[in-house]
């Protein structure tokens, strides 16, 4: 019943580090995303993929990058963060793309922080 | 550009009486909608959902309503309890100009429900 995981909890930062924020499923779900939550937006979509070799572009996908090499893993990289990158990200997949069963399972979450 | 808006950041309930939670949005082309909770240090989970060709749709204590024409809906929980408290989120996905159904849910910024016993 893992469901989906995101490694690690929390990460602290220095602006210009790299990191790979990590995201794994077990439920065989096409679908991928990730988002990130700040106070007053709510959710904001970074990046997604329907499936293992499709990517694409959400609301707010500066500074970040995505691959899809497997139907279970879905990674983001940040390749310099910036202060601006400090937020809490979610992970989450589904089944299909489609609306019909559009109900979203997410991972519980990282914590980061930029300084 | 929001285009799903709760435009109460909380509300406050008593146990045992109604919370309402209110959702607007923009875009003409959702046409599923669903309703996420959160608690803390915690990720979204699903809640209700509702599609476009229904004005209603009740899963035991709660209850959500669709008015497409004014863009509206709302999470109705009846009664409230402690354990409901927690952050609300509305999100809706819809098809493209195309006619093409898409899955990409737009979040709206939230509620934070407080029922206190």
């Amino acid at each position: 019943n893992a469901g989906v995981t995101q490694t690690p909890k929390f990460q602290v930062l220095k602006t210009g580090q790299s990191m790979t924020l990590q995201c794994a499923q077990d439920m065989n779900h096409e679908y991928m995303s990730w988002y990130r939550q700040d106070p007053g937006m709510g959710l904001r979509l970074i990046h997604y993929s329907v499936g293992a070799g499709i990517t694409d572009q959400g609301e707010v996908p500066n500074g970040y990058n995505v691959s899809r090499s497997t139907t279970e893993d879905f990674p983001l990289r940040l390749l310099s963060a910036a202060p601006s990158q400090t937020s809490v990200y979610f992970c989450a997949s589904k089944r299909t793309l489609a609306p019909l069963n559009t109900e979203a399972f997410f991972g519980q979450g990282t914590r980061l922080t930029v300084v | 550009d929001q285009q799903v808006k709760q435009n109460s950041p909380s509300l406050s309930v008593q146990e045992g009486r109604i919370s309402i939670l209110n959702c607007d949005y923009t875009n003409s082309m959702f046409d599923y909608f669903l309703w996420y909770k959160k608690y803390p240090a915690e990720g979204p989970t699903f809640l209700i959902s509702i599609s476009s060709i229904k004005d209603k749709n009740e899963d035991g204590r709660f209850t959500v309503f669709l008015n497409k024409s004014a863009k509206h809906l709302s999470l109705h929980i009846v009664p409230s309890q402690p354990g409901d408290s927690a952050v609300y989120f509305c999100a809706a996905s819809g098809v493209n100009a195309g006619g093409t159904s898409y899955g990409k849910l737009t979040f709206g910024q939230g509620t934070i429900l407080t029922v206190h016993p």
